[in-house]
């Protein structure tokens, strides 16, 4: 069974500054998807970024990249110019590419706290 | 957008009642997840469903049952509540051609049991 961890279950950064948010997952699949969700107070989940196994590239969305070491199995978010609005618990998760049944693996998460 | 809609955002219930927690999407996904949410613990799959009428244990599934008689809606059931339900439960679907995109979430019921 598939496994994501995240070992930091707080952080904070000072506002425009940059943070960067751990990920590693344990898999014997090849092929999976990787992803950032953020849940503000509003407790509604936002995609922040996914990452396909298959590309080397980096994914990057805005502000927002992400660190993707296939052999280490590292999957770290970097949030850069850090706004009030990035406040929120963040989790990354894990998919297998193959099956039929979607099913996401979480970590538990890791509360990011901007301050002014 | 796909909006997935859970119908109550807080709810209150006794010890020994069943609880309903409903869950519509409206996009024709065929595959809906209900997860658990608690500190620490991160979310937790409970049942998923890829289909109608179809439905499959997810990690944590005693105490709770599931039913999609309908496509877009899928429901959490706990026959007997307890105060270790107490929890926040969220919803969510994929399906079209979106696979690789991750979930919809809808935007979570906390229950608390008395």
């Amino acid at each position: 069974a598939q496994t994501v961890t995240q070992s930091q279950p707080e952080m904070s950064v000072q506002e425009a500054e940059t943070v960067t948010l751990s990920c590693t997952y344990d898999t014997s699949e090849s092929d999976y998807y990787l992803f950032w969700y953020k849940q503000p107070p509003s407790r509604q989940m936002i995609l922040v970024i996914r990452q396909e196994a298959y590309k080397q590239q980096n994914a990057t969305e805005n502000r927002f990249s992400v660190n993707f070491q296939k052999a280490a199995k590292s999957f770290s978010l970097k949030i850069s110019d850090s706004q009030l609005g990035d406040a929120a618990m963040y989790f990354c998760a894990y998919r297998s590419a193959g099956g039929s049944n979607y099913k996401l693996t979480f970590g538990k998460g890791t509360l990011l706290t901007v301050n002014p | 957008d796909v909006k997935v809609t859970q119908s109550s955002r807080y709810l209150v219930k006794r010890t020994g009642e069943k609880v309903f927690l409903e869950c519509v999407q409206d996009m024709d996904h065929e595959n809906m997840f209900w997860y658990r949410q608690d500190p620490g613990l991160g979310l937790r799959l409970i049942y998923f469903s890829y289909d109608v009428k179809m439905k499959e244990k997810g990690d944590i599934p005693e105490g709770y049952s599931v039913s999609r008689e309908k496509k877009e809606r899928f429901s959490l059931i706990l026959e007997s509540a307890s105060t270790n339900q107490t929890s926040m439960y969220l919803c969510a679907s994929i399906g079209g051609t979106v696979y690789g995109r991750g979930y919809t979430f809808g935007s979570g019921t906390r229950l608390t049991v008395v």
